[in-house]
């Protein structure tokens, strides 16, 4: 199975200041026919089920403010929020979901103010 | 409006079975790969299992293999986990999702207690 490591698990950023979460496999999760990277980015607020931020690790979701940008190819991805709002503190996964299952999540990253 | 409702959760008694359940509404089920994620109070989020649109295939982690077994109904837009021989470990927020790339859709999940 593939392994997804997010370091570190907590990480203290100011208000309008750049946060980047990191993500890495323990295999690649870029599928070379396509060009591809299987990888997305949650987002988890206390007591409600995880938001989708992002896709195939760079594409974000319809509705996701722009300042939620990810990037990485292979084995090592990143989220960055441009400019940290209150709203932003939360729990944030990535998750790889290339091949068949399992579709293996990281530990989560706690961002805080 | 997408919605995903899970039902189902309670407290069990270990070795015992259950089975959670999850209606969908507002969009074309039958088209949609879905899947079960859990996640243990005060802890990151597990993927479960999932289930091809057609019924074709059926996927597991390691640590539900042989005990969990899952099924949808495409006429009743229904996903369902039947959990058996449960354990302590099993106690989770079990979320059901839909499959695109990632998990768009995602229910409020129902909690499973197992314990004596």
């Amino acid at each position: 199975d593939i392994v997804m490591t997010q370091p570190p698990d907590s990480l203290a950023v100011s208000l309008g200041e750049r946060a980047t979460i990191h993500c890495k496999s323990s295999r690649t999760v870029l599928y070379r026919s396509n060009n591809k990277n299987y990888l997305a980015w949650y987002q988890q607020k206390p007591r409600q089920p995880p938001k989708l931020l992002i896709s195939w690790a760079s594409t974000r979701e319809s509705g996701v403010p722009d300042r939620f940008s990810g990037s990485g190819s292979g084995t090592d991805f990143a989220l960055t929020i441009s400019s940290l709002q209150a709203d932003d503190v939360a729990i944030y996964y990535c998750q790889q979901y290339y091949g068949s299952p399992p579709y293996t999540f990281g530990q989560g990253t706690k961002l805080e103010i | 409006q997408v919605v995903l409702v899970e039902s189902g959760g309670g407290v069990v008694q270990p070795g015992t079975s259950l089975r959670l359940s999850c209606v969908a509404s507002g969009f074309g089920f039958s088209d949609y790969i879905m899947e079960w994620v859990r996640q243990p109070p005060g802890k990151g989020l597990e993927w479960v299992s999932l289930i091809s649109s057609d019924l074709s295939k059926r996927y597991y982690s390691d640590s539900v293999k042989g005990r969990f077994t899952i099924s949808r109904d495409n006429f009743k837009n229904t996903v369902s986990l039947h959990m058996r021989n449960l354990r302590p470990d099993d106690t989770a927020m079990y979320f059901c999702a839909r499959r695109v790339a990632g998990s768009d859709v995602w229910g409020q999940g129902t909690l499973v207690i197992v314990s004596t």
